[in-house]
């Protein structure tokens, strides 16, 4: 168990829908950042929260979005679905840089 | 624009050899370098780190060179065990306010025993 938690492990949808995803950081952890892996490609930055508040963004698509509670969880939003966006989603956490992110197990979403 | 390079999809080692992972970057601004493991259906798992202000950092087994010249990191696994057979990510990043990771397509290593 890496300490970072995310929910649901597994997720099946259909076109056109919506969908959310769930992380729990790691106790401690401020930072929360979102990675795309598609199929045998590395991942991909989505965005990154720091505290409750966008610190940075990547390649994330208008139909996607995200935010940091209060307590430190995140959710990532992912709207109007396509079957392109059939991939694994990452989770992962740090408390600063250098000393490694942990990430958690992933969410498999496939849209069909 | 593809700013972290793994041009090795895969390698294959006989156990107890050493094994080399490759890893080129193009962005002169990267302060920090990681490694990354991967098994399937996990997330990546942190194996070592090196900041832009060394050239070499060890731990265990696991070794990770950094030629700053050449925009080229390596890492070193010595010597190889069956359960090193993952896929390895390099990752890279600016240092504090931009804490992002970019990431290499992989490498699967596969150790043979």
């Amino acid at each position: 168990d890496s300490g970072v938690t995310q929910t649901p492990k597994h997720l099946i949808t259909a076109t056109g829908q919506r969908v959310t995803l769930r992380c729990s950081p790691r106790s401690g952890d401020l930072s929360v950042y979102w990675y795309q892996q598609s199929l045998d490609q590395g991942l991909q930055f989505l965005i990154q929260y720091y505290n409750g508040e966008e610190r940075a963004k990547g390649n994330i698509l208008e139909r996607f979005s995200a935010q940091q509670f209060p307590d430190l969880h995140s959710e990532l939003n992912l709207s109007s679905l396509e079957l392109g966006d059939s991939a694994l989603y990452f989770c992962a956490s740090s408390a600063g840089t250098g000393n490694g992110y942990t990430f958690g197990s992933g969410t498999r979403l496939t849209v069909v | 624009d593809q700013q972290v390079k793994q041009n090795s999809p895969s390698l294959s080692v006989q156990e107890g050899r050493i094994s080399i992972l490759n890893c080129d970057y193009t962005n002169s601004m990267f302060d920090y370098f990681l490694w990354y493991k991967k098994y399937p259906a996990e997330g990546p798992t942190f194996l070592i780190s090196i900041s832009s202000i060394k050239d070499k950092n060890e731990d265990g087994r696991f070794t990770v060179f950094l030629n700053k010249s050449a925009k080229h990191l390596s890492l070193h696994i010595v010597p190889s065990q069956p359960g090193d057979s993952a896929v390895y990510f390099c990752a890279a990043c600016g240092g504090f306010g931009n804490e992002k990771l970019t990431f290499g397509t992989g490498t699967r290593l596969t150790i043979i025993p």
